[in-house]
Parts: C-alpha cells; structure tokens; sequence
C-alpha cells in the first residue's frame, strides 16, 4: 500500500493529452515539493519534474507538473508511442521522515 | 555531470547479507547525497535511505532500521549499501540514485544507477 496514491492505468490516442493524479497528505506533498519520473519498461527512473513544475534540462515542455494543496499532477501533451511506460510521483513526508512514492501509474498510447 | 555505476547482479540465501556498490563519477564525491531506492519484482519504488557523506550522516526508513548499512568510501568514490537477514521479499532491482533539494530530506532523484538484480532464493 503506496503512501501517494495513483491512477493504476491511464491510456489517450496519440498527440492526444493526459493527466496523471497522485494524491497525498499535509505531511508529504501538503508541504513539501513533489517530483516525477518515468520508467520505461526495464530501465532505471528518469526524473521528469522537480519542486512541482520544474523540468531538468533535456525534458521537453511537453511534460508539466502542477500542485494544489494535497495532491499533484502530471501532465503530458502531443503523446508519443516513446512515451508509453510507468509514471511515479514522489516527496519527502515529514512524518515518516522518509521519501514515500505513489504505486505507479502506467501510460498507454492507443 | 554525476554518473552512477552499480556493481553486478547478485543471487543470496536467505539469512545472509549482501552488499551492492555505486561508483560515483563526478567532482566532489563527498558533498552528494546518495540514496538507495528498491523495486521489487511488479512493484513500485520503495525507498531505503541515504547517506551524506560530506556531513558523514545517514537517514534510514523506519522499515529497515536494523537491516540496513549505507557507506561511503571516499577514496573509491563509492557508496555501499549492505542488507542483512535476507528474505525472499527482499529480492528486488536495487537502485543507487543521487538526492536533491534539501540535506537529509531529499525530494527528487537526478540520476540514477543502472540497477543491480538481487534474488534471494534457497
């Protein structure tokens, strides 16, 4: 059972747009930043978006992040077969004094 | 630009330990933190804990307070990370990843190892 909670599956056509849900709590994502990776099948996680909405160098503005309150979202335009694969959002909780991770959401580009 | 290296795969009995290492290529090895990151077979990501080697601290997740070593060696560049009393629940890809935002409460991984495959099987 993931501390941050995810949407299991979520599929859109090609060049199409999707969000991506993770909810939390006033001790994770409440008040602290939130990031994002994708892992494509058998690779390492890739960082997508940091402290809520900031895109490390190289990823393409196609990729935005967003937070309100207790929950954070994904959002990815212009989908891609390339962009099929897992999606993870994590933070830092206060509370458990540790980086807690949603259970993944996996990304189907129809 | 930090580059991490894991050590190869491993394959452990239960009751025994075994110890994985991140080689971590960039200037100034002691002012990153390191964390290790587990993802057992289907699953998500699980978070272990990580170590500051600059401030010679770690910070482990309760669930494997007792279990768990992380060390780094300065003179190698490395980070080790040593599970002990293992379980077949432990095996699972095992990941090495440097942590950003604050000292001892990181909140984004930027990069990450390659993985190193432990199987935990009589």
């Amino acid at each position: 059972q993931s501390v941050l909670t995810q949407p299991p599956s979520v599929s859109a056509a090609p060049g199409q747009k999707v969000t991506i849900s993770c909810s939390g709590s006033s001790s994770n994502i409440g008040k602290n930043y939130v990031a994002w990776y994708q892992q494509l099948p058998g690779t390492a996680p890739k960082l997508l978006i940091y402290d809520n909405n900031e895109r490390p160098s190289g990823i393409p503005d196609r990729f935005s992040g967003s937070k309100s309150g207790t929950s954070a979202t994904l959002g990815i335009t212009g989908l891609q077969t390339g962009d099929e694969a897992d999606y993870y959002c994590g933070t830092w909780d206060s509370r458990l004094s540790a980086v807690v991770f949603g259970g993944g959401t996996k990304l189907t580009v129809l | 630009q930090v580059q991490l290296v894991q050590s190869a795969p491993e394959v452990k009995k239960p009751g025994s330990s075994v110890k994985v290492s991140c080689k971590v290529s960039a200037s100034s090895f002691s002012k990153y933190a390191i964390s290790w990151v587990r993802q057992a077979p289907g699953q998500g990501l699980e978070w272990m804990g990580e170590i500051i080697p600059i401030f010679d601290t770690t910070n482990y997740a309760q669930r494997f307070q007792g279990r768990v070593t992380i060390t780094a060696d300065e003179s190698r560049s490395t980070v080790n990370m040593e599970l002990s009393r293992l379980k077949s629940e432990d095996t699972a890809v095992y990941y090495c990843a440097r942590g950003g935002g604050n000292y001892g409460s990181p909140s984004w991984f930027d990069p990450w190892g390659q993985g190193t495959q432990v199987t935990v099987s009589s």
